[in-house]
Order: C-alpha cells, then sequence, then structure tokens
C-alpha cells in the first residue's frame, strides 16, 4: 500500500494567519491527492480533489498545489471555523485508498 | 439533496458480528459507488471498501478480507456492512461515503459522508 504521511502532525495559529500542511506519498501519486477537514464528532468533508480543484462550495481561501509525491494545504487566511482536523487521502492506487495520519490545527 | 443516513450505534461483544446501514437519498442510488471508512477512537481514518450498488459487486481492503461483507438493497437505496469476529480492536465509528465519480467511475474522492456508526466492542 500507498504510504502517506503528514506534517506537522499538530499545529497553533491565529486567526488571519496563513497555514500551509504537507503531505507526502510513499510513492509518486501524479495529481492523486485529496484533502479533507474534520471537525469533532463531525464527519470528513471534501475540499480538494485532485491535489488542487477547489470541491463546490468550499471557500477560496483554501488551496491545494503539488505532483508525484509532495503536496500542500494552505488557509490563506484562518478563520475561527477552520480550526479542525485535515487528513489527506491518495486515489492513486485504485480500491487501496490510504489517508495520511491527519494535522490538527487549534488556536494559539 | 444528497444524503446519507446511518444506523444508531452498537454494543457488541467480542466474536459477535454486526451489520451497520446506510440510506442514500437526493440522488440516482445505482450511479455512483459507495465507499466505507473507519475511525477508531482518537485515530485516523483507514478506508475498508467499496461496493458499485448497480451490479453489488464489491472490493476489500485486503486487512478486512474474509470478515467483511458489503451488501445493497436496490429497492431502499440502503447499502449495508457486515463485520464478523469482532474484537476490540475493531472499536471504531464506521463512515459510508459516497464516490464523486458519475456513471460508475471509482475516483476514490469521498463526497458525501454518512454521519457515522460508533460500533463498540466489548465483554
Amino acid at each position: 500500500d500507498i504510504q502517506m504521511t503528514q506534517s506537522p502532525s499538530s499545529l497553533s495559529a491565529s486567526v488571519g494567519d496563513r497555514v500551509t500542511i504537507t503531505c507526502r506519498a510513499s510513492q509518486s501519486i501524479s495529481s492523486y491527492l485529496n484533502w479533507y477537514q474534520q471537525k469533532p464528532g463531525k464527519a470528513p468533508k471534501l475540499l480538494i480533489y485532485a491535489a488542487s480543484s477547489l470541491q463546490s462550495g468550499v471557500p477560496s481561501r483554501f488551496s491545494g498545489s503539488g505532483s508525484g509525491t509532495d503536496f500542500t494545504l494552505t488557509i490563506s487566511s484562518l478563520q475561527p471555523e477552520d480550526f479542525a482536523t485535515y487528513y489527506c487521502q491518495q486515489s492513486y492506487s485504485t480500491l487501496a485508498f490510504t489517508f495520511g495520519p491527519g494535522t490538527k490545527v487549534d488556536i494559539k | 439533496q444528497v444524503q446519507l443516513v446511518q444506523s444508531g450505534a452498537e454494543v457488541k461483544k467480542p466474536g459477535a458480528s454486526v451489520k451497520v446501514s446506510c440510506k442514500a437519498s437526493g440522488y440516482t442510488f445505482t450511479s455512483y459507488y459507495m465507499h466505507w471508512v473507519r475511525q477508531a477512537p482518537g485515530q485516523g481514518l483507514e478506508w475498508m471498501g467499496i461496493i458499485n450498488p448497480s451490479g453489488g459487486s464489491t472490493s476489500y481492503a485486503q486487512k478486512f478480507q474474509g470478515r467483511v461483507t458489503m451488501t445493497r438493497d436496490t429497492s431502499t437505496s440502503t447499502v449495508y456492512m457486515e463485520l464478523s469476529s469482532l474484537r476490540s480492536e475493531d472499536t471504531a465509528v464506521y463512515y459510508c461515503a459516497r464516490d464523486l465519480g458519475e456513471q460508475q467511475l471509482v475516483l476514490g474522492w469521498f463526497d458525501p459522508w454518512g454521519q457515522g456508526t460508533l460500533v463498540t466492542v466489548s465483554s
């Protein structure tokens, strides 16, 4: 299986900060990388698919970039509702999908 | 709107089986694959498998082969996930999630998700 890692595992930030989360795959996955946001007690929500495409209804302050093995999720100006855990997920290996361990974003 | 509604929480003893349901609405049930993903307490997300609601074909993650069975009922637009030989490590929230691929294309983009079903395995 393709292994996914994320850094940092957690971060503290303030409202208005620019936040960047990194995801790395154990092998090249082209642009088959997706990002999800999960708030406590809730189901995950798709933010970004195919590395850089914004899912419908997701605010434009979220953006994704990267290809191959290295990817980033950027929140341009952190809002109160953005405090959550973020997961990357590879969809390159069809029928063997894997997620990163998550990055928790909390209030500084 | 597209919605996935799952069955309620379950408490099971080790060695037992559990069957979780996921009822879909707001779209053509047979046009989109459905995934199951689980999340142990305080842990990350783990993909379990996929079912084609149209023909019923399935594919399971190697870890769950032999213990998981996914089925569907097209008359009620419901998919089911049954996990057998439960052990304490199976305590988790189980989610169904629709694949975004139309016309039975598997993209591996999960949206939306059900609200989750907590399965607790305890003696």
